[in-house]
């Protein structure tokens, strides 16, 4: 099984602010990763898929890079929306898809 | 619109049974594989069970038999039996459709909420 850890586990910044988010798997993942965002009481949203895709209607401050098993994702400006909890997704190795175990982004 | 609406949730006491629906509107459901992730309080994200557009089945490790994933395309409906049911079950299940782009996750429900009591 793959595993995902997502570093930091909390990210306090401001409005306006960059956010820099990082996943690393346990082993080479190519560039099949996603990101969502979860916001209280709604299911997650995808943000990005292989690794530096936005998904149709993500705003450009969204992006994604990395491959094998380092990636990021960064908001260059945050909005009031955005802050949320993050996870990152692998499809490289299944069964079992995995998760990360997250990245809440705070309002400082 | 295209939309996912988990039922069947609900409190059980461990040992016991629920079967998870998932009613699909909006899209050619019989196009598409379709999952169960559930997200608990000791483990967060967890996939659960795949099944493709032929009904193949795909499951967790953690399922160990107790659990049934399928399909009626006819009634655009996505079911999940689980049997045996133990307090770590306990979880928000959700209903996700993947993308075209592979197995994420682009369509989720709002959840269904499981309670196993011990």
């Amino acid at each position: 099984e793959i595993v995902l850890t997502q570093s930091p586990a909390t990210l306090s910044l401001s409005p306006g602010e960059r956010a820099t988010l990082s996943c690393r798997a346990s082993q080479s993942i190519s560039r099949f990763l996603a990101w969502y965002q979860q916001k209280p009481g709604q299911a997650p949203s995808l943000l990005i898929y292989d690794a530096s895709n936005r998904a149709p209607g993500i705003p450009a401050r969204f992006s994604g890079r990395g491959s094998g098993t380092d990636f990021t994702l960064t908001i260059s400006s945050l909005e009031p929306e955005d802050f949320a909890v993050y996870y990152c997704q692998q499809r490289s190795n299944w069964p079992p898809l995995t998760f990360g175990g997250g990245t809440k982004v705070e309002i400082k | 619109e295209e939309q996912l609406v988990e039922s069947g949730g609900g409190l059980v006491q461990s040992g016991g049974s629920l079967r998870l629906s998932c009613a699909a509107s909006g899209f050619t459901f019989s196009s598409f594989d379709m999952h169960w992730v559930r997200q608990t309080t000791g483990k967060g994200l967890e996939w659960v069970s795949a099944v493709g557009t032929a009904s193949d089945t795909y499951y967790a490790d953690f399922v160990e038999g107790r659990f049934t994933i399928s399909r009626e395309d006819g009634k655009n409906s996505l079911f999940l039996q689980m049997n045996s049911l133990r307090a770590e079950d306990t979880g928000v299940y959700y209903c996700a459709r993947v993308t075209k782009w592979g197995w994420y996750f682009g369509l989720w429900g709002r959840g269904t909420l499981v309670t196993v009591s011990s």
